[in-house]
This record gives structure tokens, sequence and C-alpha cells, in this order.
């Protein structure tokens, strides 16, 4: 697709319940993102993709949540055993390392209620 | 480490009126700089960005930014105002240089709203 695509667009669960959000980034970026943007909070990193490089994991806030990117495009974040702490939107970004504009392209979120 | 503070969480304007939007960053190292854009239920686009070349930077529908070192600041400003600017607009910055692993630290982020 021509954006970064990202499903589902909105996902009630109950709490303790595990999700998995899913990001599709745009074609030939090698690097991805995942933020959490929570009401009155701006955008929470979570976790970095960069090619073939280890994850930069330093955002995620707790182990249950794991993410990965297979084969360097699709990536998946998880959440395990969702608590109500969990509910915000999920939002993931991608972009050209080649590039020298520094733009983070993002998806439209995937907004998540933990009942 | 970085950080940025956009004080405030609601700004409201008149149409036709001047659009002042601030932010002030902390950066242990030269900054790069951003605004960001998000409009209701979309995802968040670039404004603009600075990145050391000209301190004032202009970007899309006629936002401009100027990056000032002794105030460590970065506000984005707009002279008229159009009702298609409600929006909420994100302060964001990097301390690497764009393309080099860019996680950028996004500040809590302003609502913009325009009376008609």
């Amino acid at each position: 697709g021509a954006g970064v695509s990202q499903s589902p667009s909105n996902k009630v669960t109950e709490k303790g319940k595990d999700v998995e959000l899913r990001c599709d980034p745009i074609s030939g970026h090698t690097a991805l993102y995942w933020y959490r943007q929570s009401l009155g909070q701006g955008l929470e990193f979570l976790i970095y993709f960069q090619g073939n490089s280890a994850p930069d994991k330093s955002g995620l806030p707790s182990d249950r949540f794991s993410a990965e990117r297979t084969g360097g495009s699709v990536s998946t974040l998880t959440i395990q055993r969702t608590q109500q702490e969990d509910s915000a939107v999920y939002l993931c970004a991608s972009s050209s390392s080649g590039s020298n504009t520094g733009e983070l392209f993002f998806g439209e979120g995937s907004r998540l209620t933990v009942l | 480490a970085q950080s940025v503070t956009q004080l405030g969480s609601h700004v409201s304007v008149s149409e036709g009126a001047l659009v002042l939007l601030r932010c002030n960053y902390s950066s242990s190292v030269p900054p790069y700089l951003f605004w960001y854009v998000q409009y209701p239920n979309q995802g968040l686009q670039l404004l603009l960005k600075y990145t050391s070349a000209a301190t004032l930077v202009k970007g899309i529908n006629g936002f401009e930014a100027e990056f000032k070192k002794s105030e460590t600041s970065f506000h984005l400003t707009k002279p008229s105002a159009h009702m298609s600017d409600a929006a909420e607009y994100f302060c964001a910055v990097s301390d690497k240089r764009p393309g080099a692993n860019s996680k950028l630290t996004f500040g809590k982020g302003i609502t913009l709203s325009v009376r008609p």
C-alpha cells in the first residue's frame, strides 16, 4: 500500500486476555517504530526496529509487551494479560534510514480498550 | 537524554487570528526538532523540521517555526488561522541526525481549536 497500515483499527478486549496488533510499513522502509498514545500523555516510545539490527526495546513498559518484525517488513506488537492501563492508541511509524529528512510516516493507529 | 515541553493542552483562536503553539526542548547535544500534526481520526503527519540549517523553518499549510538556541525553543506559528487547522499538534526532538536511528521524543501535544 501507499502508507503505513495498521490492524485492527479498534480492539476491545477483556482484562487478562492477550492481544496482537499488526503494522505493515511502507514498502522499502527499513526502520519501524511503535508508539503508544494515551489521553493527555502524548506519544510514548515503545520499540524500534532497524533492518537486521537488534531492536531498541528501551520503551517497553513491562515484560507483558513484546514485538517482532518478520522478514524486515510486517511487525506485530503483542500485549499479554492485558490490564486496563494498557488502553490507548498504539501507533506504528516507518522511515527510510537512507533518507536525510528524518520524517516518520505514521499509520492511523490501533485503538485498544481493555474492559 | 532529550525532552520536550509543550505548555498547556488546549489553545483556542478565532479564524484569521495568529496561531502560536509553544515548544521548549532539552537536549545535551544540538537537537533536531520536528512539529507533527494529527487531524481527527488520522495518523500524524510532518508539518516541518529543523535540522541545523536555517533557523526559520517553513512547513506545510502556512506554518513556520523558529529555532532559538538561547531560549531552547521551537515555537510554531501561523499568521492567520483557518478552520481546517483544528487538530492536535506535537513537538518532537531527536538527538541524532535524521536517518540515523531517529527515535523521536514527543511532547504531550496541544489541541488547537479555531472559532468561526
